[in-house]
């Protein structure tokens, strides 16, 4: 059965680094997330991307948030200067078809120092 | 924006039991709602969804009711088994492709 991948699956970095995640979403997929998830807290959404544009972000996404899709098969969320309140989990998630199930990739997890 | 209250936040149930998770939301235009299942140190799983049109929906031993007028959905599991121990979410999306979740129950069934 096809999955969700992301790399790496564990990323150490320093307060004010930029980051880059990766996920690989299934192929015939069109629809993509990326969510949070704060350890021991609910999974929170932070944007989702359709047609090679955002087509909805939380108030979590801000300027230092930003989803690209640079080729046929990666999706990654970069951020730009990271803080220690970015420590959490990631996980990337695609769906076929607009709102319909959605596939969680296994996550990363980002450690803050 | 939207707000998914979630109940309880944990629950013990032995096994055979059912168990049953209730969510609120306070946006009245919301209109889909999955459920998913996380085991601890995994990724989310999709166990169930339900969308504004139906007010039961149910998959084996997984049911899900939705009120609309309340604003309210719940989550049943029947004769439960060890190995429905995990995390719960429910969430919400309104019009787009915004989820709101819940803040998890944490099912825990005695063998």
């Amino acid at each position: 059965e096809p999955e969700v991948t992301q790399t790496p699956s564990h990323q150490v970095t320093q307060m004010g680094q930029e980051v880059i995640l990766r996920c690989v979403p299934i192929s015939n997929h069109l629809y993509f997330y990326w969510y949070r998830q704060i350890l021991g807290q609910k999974v929170e959404f932070l944007v989702s991307f359709y047609n090679n544009e955002i087509s909805e972000k939380s108030e979590i996404f801000d300027d230092q948030f930003s989803v690209e899709r640079p080729d046929g098969s990666n999706f990654t969320l970069k951020i730009r200067s990271t803080k220690l309140e970015d420590s959490a989990m990631y996980f990337c998630a695609s769906s076929e078809t607009d709102r319909g199930e959605q596939y969680f990739g296994p996550g990363t997890r980002l450690t803050v120092t | 924006g939207e707000n998914v209250e979630q109940h309880p936040s944990t629950l013990s149930v032995q096994e055979g039991d059912s168990a049953v998770i209730k969510c609120t939301y306070s946006d009245s235009a919301s209109n889909y709602f999955p459920w998913y299942k996380q085991e601890l140190g995994k990724r989310p799983q999709l166990i169930i969804d339900i969308r504004s049109n139906v007010g039961e929906k149910k998959d084996q031993r997984i049911a899900v009711t939705l009120n609309k007028t309340a604003k309210h959905f719940s989550l049943h599991i029947t004769e439960t088994q060890p190995e429905d121990s995990a995390v719960y979410f429910c969430a919400a999306s309104n019009t787009g492709n915004q989820f709101y979740f819940g803040t998890g129950t944490s099912l825990t069934v005695i063998p």
